[in-house]
């Protein structure tokens, strides 16, 4: 079975700093992997996805993420932190369940706070 | 294209009540996803529904059902709420049967007493 996990609940950087939030995936087939954001009282919104076309990923508002297979990783980073990168990060696998049904399996989170 | 939308936002129910919550998914979307988000377990897979059917279905008791109607919306259902049902429910829609990416709505509030 997939499943993802995201390493340390909480992280903190200060403005301006490197942000860099792991996960590492577990998959007996290629997988397809989600980093998705959610923001206070709001749904998720999602960042980027892994489809096997390219290893490093480019998303919206400057994260990227690389998928390296020979760690089972897909750790997302942004070069700078924004005061507006507080927020909750999921990453997320595409699992197959059978009769045409796709489910996403998430990791627990981690909470981003961002130091001005 | 607007997004998916769920209604209501905010709900607050006592324990033994029912609730129905409703999810309108993305402009030509028939896969509609629900899934239960709490602080303890994070998020959880109710069940997913496609073209009216259920596709697939989580680990919750059957106390929670959905459905979904012609025009791809679609509706949650818990009857004989508990505390511990307490959550925000969030809704993904999709475009087919593939590993397409799901887009998530608002989510719903649901505060059980």
């Amino acid at each position: 079975a997939q499943s993802v996990t995201q390493l340390g609940s909480h992280v903190s950087v200060s403005e301006g700093a490197l942000v860099l939030l792991r996960c590492n995936y577990s998959s007996s087939v290629p997988p397809y992997l989600f980093w998705y954001v959610q923001y206070p009282n709001q749904g998720l919104q999602l960042l980027l996805k892994y489809t096997s076309a390219a290893t490093l990923v480019k998303g919206i508002n400057g994260f990227e993420a690389e998928f390296k297979k020979s760690e089972t990783s897909f750790h997302l980073t942004k070069p700078s932190a924004h005061m507006s990168d507080a927020a909750e990060y999921f990453c997320a696998v595409i699992a197959y369940s059978g009769a045409g049904s796709y489910q996403l399996t998430f990791g627990k989170g981690t909470k981003l706070s961002v130091i001005p | 294209k607007a997004g998916v939308t769920q209604t209501p936002r905010y709900l607050i129910k006592t324990r033994g009540q029912q609730v129905t919550l409703s999810c309108s998914p993305i402009s030509g979307h028939r896969s509609v996803s629900w899934y239960q988000q709490t602080p303890g377990q994070g998020l959880q897979f109710l069940f997913e529904y496609f073209s009216e059917t259920q596709r697939n279905k989580g680990n919750f008791p059957g106390r929670f059902s959905g459905r979904q109607f012609s025009n791809s919306r679609s509706e949650m259902n818990v009857s004989t709420l508990e505390l511990g049902d307490s959550a925000l429910y969030l809704c993904a829609s999709r475009a087919g049967q593939r590993a397409d990416t799901q887009y998530f709505g608002p989510g719903t509030r649901l505060t059980v007493l």
